[in-house]
């Protein structure tokens, strides 16, 4: 069943600049991470933000957590081209399966 | 510290013929995934390990996969006899445990012919 679920579902922007993504999710979490993947390749974990948190930084990433709307934000400041590549979003459900939604791809236009 | 290794990168099988998958989990992780990717989706979990336990496998087609994790280290996965359906990108992850974050490895390109 889904969890988690980003939006946009695509996202271009240009060289320079910020690209934000969202997550909602729908039952109560403890820790929501966020991923990244290059196309053909494995996922490479960003950032982990648990219940009890409303911000994590990390280089040019920041995440928040809002867990009264149940929806997460990630923030890429300074777009490179080396940025391009799909966003996942992963919070475990009820059964504490650590479920993925379906990403946005970004793709940063030189 | 190596990271996630999983082999091999790449499969080509025709239908119906069996298939292994095989994980090494980064040293002193406990908990262990198995997750099926197709193309433009996110990652669904198939399986996961606490130790050699399997604690969540009721994504796992049981008539076809199985999987298998001896003592609490390697893991392999298994389709016999694979179907058309079954290409996808066979992912493995560990975490120290379920509530850390969990490392990937490269995959295995699962292609049935």
């Amino acid at each position: 069943s889904q969890q988690g679920e980003e939006d946009p579902q695509a996202l271009s922007i240009q060289e320079g600049e910020n690209a934000t993504m969202n997550c909602s999710y729908k039952t109560s979490i403890n820790n929501l991470q966020w991923y990244r993947q290059n196309s053909g390749r494995g996922l490479v974990h960003l950032i982990l933000i648990r219940s009890n948190e409303r911000e994590k930084h990390s280089g040019r990433l920041r995440v928040t957590l809002d867990t009264s709307k149940k929806s997460s934000s990630l923030l890429i400041t300074a777009s490179r081209a080396a940025d391009t590549a799909s966003y996942f979003c992963a919070t475990p459900n009820r059964d504490d399966k650590i479920i993925f939604g379906k990403g946005t791809r970004l793709h940063i236009l030189p | 510290e190596a990271g996630v290794v999983q082999s091999p990168r790449y499969k080509i099988i025709e239908k119906k013929q069996p298939v292994a998958f095989w994980c090494n989990p980064i040293s002193g992780h406990n908990t262990l995934y198995w997750y099926r990717q197709n193309l433009g989706q996110g990652p669904e979990l198939l399986i996961r390990y606490e130790n050699e336990e399997a604690v969540d496998d009721s994504q796992l087609p049981k008539d076809r996969f199985s999987a298998e994790r001896l003592k609490g280290v390697d893991s392999t996965l298994k389709i016999q006899p694979a179907e058309l359906g079954d290409s996808a990108v066979y992912l493995c992850a560990s975490s120290f445990d379920r509530n850390t974050e969990a490392f990937f490895g490269q995959g295995t390109r699962l292609t049935v012919v």
